[in-house]
């Protein structure tokens, strides 16, 4: 089954605490993209990946990081979790440039105490 | 840069009635293509309808279309014959340009009442 898959699901951690978001995808998509959702503001990019090695910034990238080792997977990196990180994240891929959408993974709940 | 415009925060429609969201966007590009998302309770974001801006046509599939004004730079999704299961946040995106970004609206919570 084509899909991103994101884990974990959930996460509740202390402030300051390092910590990844890992995402992958089968479907041998070039394009990767991580998001943040906030009530009332939609989604937020952070950061986007066009191909192995090539990342950039996206809307709101300060506090986090990516990397894009191999072409399946791209994980988000906080390494100092701050409470305004609490959100909900999700992990887009898609080829094409995009032009027929994207396939996003399930979503982690983050929160940051 | 390009934006998208949800106006209206929240809906409701009755079962088996139409409603319509509203979308509008700008870009600079000649190329793009706008997109609805529904994201359910299970919070999953799932792809309703896709359109492309060279086409003069509406999208359609089954209960869902767009009417797409590309003068006035509007999108918008009509349901037909609404049913409680699509009670749902929906988002209305756009890709335009190399940088292949989704840039989405602030969306629409849409409440399907029995």
């Amino acid at each position: 089954e084509a899909q991103v898959t994101q884990n974990p699901r959930y996460l509740i951690t202390v402030t300051g605490k390092k910590l990844t978001v890992t995402c992958s995808q089968n479907m041998n998509h070039e394009y990767m993209s991580w998001y943040r959702q906030d009530p009332g503001l939609g989604l937020r990019q952070i950061y986007y990946s066009m191909n192995v090695e090539v990342t950039d910034k996206g809307d709101v990238p300060e506090g986090y990081k990516v990397s894009r080792k191999e072409k399946r997977n791209f994980p988000l990196i906080l390494e100092s979790p701050s409470p305004n990180q609490t959100s909900l994240y999700f992990c887009a891929s898609s080829n094409s440039g995009g032009n027929y959408g994207y396939t996003f993974g399930s979503g982690t709940r983050l929160t940051v105490v | 840069a390009q934006t998208v415009t949800q106006s209206q925060p929240e809906m409701s429609v009755q079962e088996a009635e139409t409603v319509t969201l509203s979308c509008t966007y700008d870009t600079s590009e000649n190329n793009y293509y706008l997109f609805w998302y529904k994201q359910p309770p299970s919070r999953q974001m799932i792809l309703v309808i896709r359109q492309e801006a060279y086409k003069q046509q509406n999208a359609t599939e089954n209960r869902f279309s767009v009417n797409f004004q590309k003068a006035a730079k509007s999108f918008s999704l009509k349901i037909s014959d609404s049913q409680l299961g699509d009670t749902a946040m929906y988002f209305c995106a756009l890709v335009a340009g190399s940088n292949y970004k989704l840039t989405f609206g602030k969306g629409t919570l849409l409440t399907v009442n029995p």
